[in-house]
């Protein structure tokens, strides 16, 4: 298994621009997560996905951020418009629905907004 | 709600040098716990895991207890390498929370050579 993929790896971007991470899935997984780490605040957790309905967005930081999932192998995290402080890493990651299960991640977007 | 309470970094360390990294824990029930490492430039990955109390989750030489008594889960490795050099990661879930991970803040660890 090709493991969770994010793409872009970078992503550079001007202020007031919209931006969109993508994320797919290890296949078969149920739940999907998106975090996002800075220096200052850790990892923390936007929002998550059991078989592609949102569970809970209350992590996400304002209106400017929505995540979908159209379908099991893709989801997007979208910020419009994006600020300088949005710049971080972040991350997607997935796993089943069992108990005592982990999160698998993929290598994060680093986005920097200037 | 649910914590994880990790010493703070960043840790240096010499070679083959001992290493323990604490982590404590607030849970309302009997949450699972996990150390995750990232490596430079890289995500998150499982290091180990440990589901219930008293289990001991080990990998590539590094141990950790489920200690309830004490709500700990203190990261040991007895002789580290310089290949160690990481941020780790003390994790929990909780039963009932959607396998949502509640993370600590994370340690950075150098070995030097």
């Amino acid at each position: 298994d090709a493991g969770v993929i994010q793409s872009p790896r970078h992503e550079v971007t001007e202020m007031g621009q919209e931006v969109t991470l993508r994320c797919k899935p290890i296949s078969g997984h149920d739940y999907l997560f998106w975090y996002r780490q800075t220096m200052m605040r850790g990892l923390e957790l936007l929002i998550y996905f059991n078989n592609n309905v949102p569970i809970d967005d209350s992590g996400m930081p304002e209106d400017r951020f929505s995540a979908k999932m159209p379908n099991a192998s893709f989801s997007t995290l979208k910020i419009q418009p994006s600020e300088p402080r949005d710049s971080a890493v972040y991350f997607c990651a997935s796993g089943r629905d069992r108990v005592n299960t982990e999160a698998f991640f993929g290598q994060g977007t680093r986005l920097t907004v200037v | 709600g649910n914590s994880v309470t990790q010493m703070e970094g960043p840790v240096t360390l010499s070679e083959e040098a001992f290493l323990t990294i604490n982590c404590t824990y607030t849970a309302t029930g009997y949450p699972s716990l996990f150390w995750y490492v990232q490596y430079p430039g890289e995500g998150l990955q499982l290091l180990l895991k440990a589901t219930k109390a008293d289990d001991k989750g080990s990998n590539k030489g590094f141990e950790a207890t489920y200690r309830k008594e004490t709500t700990s889960f203190h990261l040991e490795k007895g002789s580290v390498q310089v290949s160690d050099s990481a941020v780790y990661f003390c994790a929990l879930t909780e039963p009932g929370s959607n396998y949502k991970l509640t993370f600590g803040k994370g340690t950075l660890l150098t070995v030097n050579p």
